[in-house]
């Protein structure tokens, strides 16, 4: 089985950097993905790392430690539509049986305050 | 955006009915997922399809059955809702491995069981 751990709230404000951390202890594993959800509305797909260190994507970073267990995301030059819940999801680790079956952390909610 | 429809997507109904949501992709995807979401508990997976006619269990299952019977539908049904699956319940679809299995979300349904 999955356990995946996040904190549930953060707070930060406009314009700063902040980080939010997840860590795992899995059966298997087949990479980490972040997603980004705001109230009312689907998750959308930020980022996805497999291998350990940094993957960049504009104001986004995602960061993997393998044998840790642990992840981040950090959030840079941040912005009040950052305002929303951040998903940490492990993919199993059976391969081609696992079927990108996803679990999902509980979900952190940041606040972006002005 | 991926082409994924959900309906309805809000529906209330009475203890003991059936219900049927019905999820709808024009990606041609092979993988599809049914997610549920509740306060404190994330997102949950009820069931997935690896192709047409090819589904199985989640980490909640109970009182869900699914159905696949062409690739673009993929079909969640409560036999005999119960005031527990009031929920907000989430289709994902995956064109797999060859995209790391990178899901994507429906719009959701919110769904009312009294």
């Amino acid at each position: 089985g999955q356990n995946i751990d996040q904190p549930t709230e953060m707070t930060a404000t406009e314009g700063a950097i902040v980080q939010i951390n997840c860590t795992y202890q899995t059966s298997g594993f087949n990479g980490l993905f972040w997603y980004q959800q705001h109230a009312g509305e689907a998750p959308t797909f930020l980022s996805y790392n497999v291998l350990d260190g940094l993957e960049e994507k504009g104001r986004f970073s995602s960061f993997l430690s393998r044998s840790k267990g642990y992840s981040y995301l950090l959030l840079k030059e941040l912005q009040m539509k950052d305002s929303a819940s951040y998903l940490c999801a492990v993919r199993d680790g059976a391969g081609g049986t696992s079927y990108g079956k996803l679990t999902f952390g509980q979900g952190t909610i940041l606040t972006v305050h002005p | 955006d991926a082409g994924i429809t959900q309906s309805p997507r809000h529906k209330v109904t009475e203890t003991g009915t059936p219900v049927t949501l019905r999820c709808h992709q024009t990606e041609n995807h092979r993988y599809m997922y049914w997610y549920r979401q509740d306060p404190g508990h994330g997102l949950r997976l009820i069931h997935y399809s690896y192709g047409v006619k090819d589904t199985d269990k989640g980490e909640v299952s109970d009182g869900y059955s699914v159905s696949r019977s062409k690739t673009e539908d993929f079909l969640l049904t409560l036999e005999s809702a119960t005031s527990s699956q009031t929920s907000v319940y989430f289709c994902a679809i995956s064109a797999g491995p060859d995209r790391n299995y990178e899901q994507y979300f429906g719009p959701g349904t919110r769904l009312t069981v009294t």
